[in-house]
């Protein structure tokens, strides 16, 4: 089965510049998950939708960031403009409702590796 | 003050030797705990959930102290293929939704 899958894996960009983070979640996943990694910060939580649906986007670090789930199969984490400080891996994951007794494992996508200079 | 604190390392330990790992976390009211392991340059992936009674997956031993606000893993038989990041996770919900990271550490096993 195909796992998360996240387009593109490197991205390079200038500062200014709108980029734009694609997320294909395993297919039945009813939860997805973006994240940023980096050696300062280490591994964060910026936002997670429930059926395409938002549900927290309280670790998005300004209004320079969104993101869009427009059905159940893609994701979308868009930055605009970019700046140097955004310069990080950002990792997409998704879960399955196991429900009401059990935790819901994440599984996460290889990650994009996005420099902004 | 960090959410969840860990020993960034590196451990570095020989072949066959056994390695344990702590963190603490600050919010009392987490409900879920796990490590994860990452490999250098890759994604993190769940390596066990810990609960209060103790959990153990062939070499590996979790463990949870909700009264300390604590949790350690246990490695033993230490083989080069678990060289890696152990991530310490915590979440306010059961679901496990909202992932709280710790910096991790690094483990080195040497041959």
């Amino acid at each position: 089965d195909a796992g998360v899958i996240q387009s593109p894996r490197h991205e390079v960009t200038e500062m200014g510049q709108e980029v734009t983070l694609r997320c294909k979640p395993i297919s039945g996943h009813d939860y997805l998950f973006w994240y940023r990694q980096t050696m300062m910060r280490g591994l964060e939580l910026l936002i997670y939708f429930n059926n395409n649906v938002p549900i927290d986007d309280s670790g998005m670090p300004e209004d320079r960031f969104s993101a869009k789930m427009p059905n159940a199969s893609f994701s979308t984490l868009k930055i605009q403009p970019s700046e140097p400080r955004d310069s990080a891996v950002y990792f997409c994951a998704s879960s399955s409702d196991r429900g009401v007794s059990s935790y819901n494992e994440q599984f996460f996508g290889p990650g994009t590796r996005l420099t902004v200079l | 003050r960090k959410e969840v604190e860990q020993d960034p390392g590196p451990f570095n330990v020989p072949e066959g030797a056994t390695v344990a790992f702590n963190c603490t976390y600050s919010n009392s009211a987490s409900q879920s705990f796990f490590w994860y392991r990452q490999d250098c340059r890759k994604e993190p992936k769940l390596l066990m959930s810990v609960y209060s009674s103790g959990n153990e997956d062939g070499r590996f031993t979790a463990q949870l102290n909700r009264a300390s606000q604590y949790i350690s893993l246990l490695i033993r038989d230490s083989k080069l293929s678990d060289s890696a990041t152990y991530l310490c996770v915590v979440s306010l919900g059961w679901k496990g939704n909202m992932l709280t990271f710790g910096g991790g550490t690094r483990l080195m096993v040497k041959p």
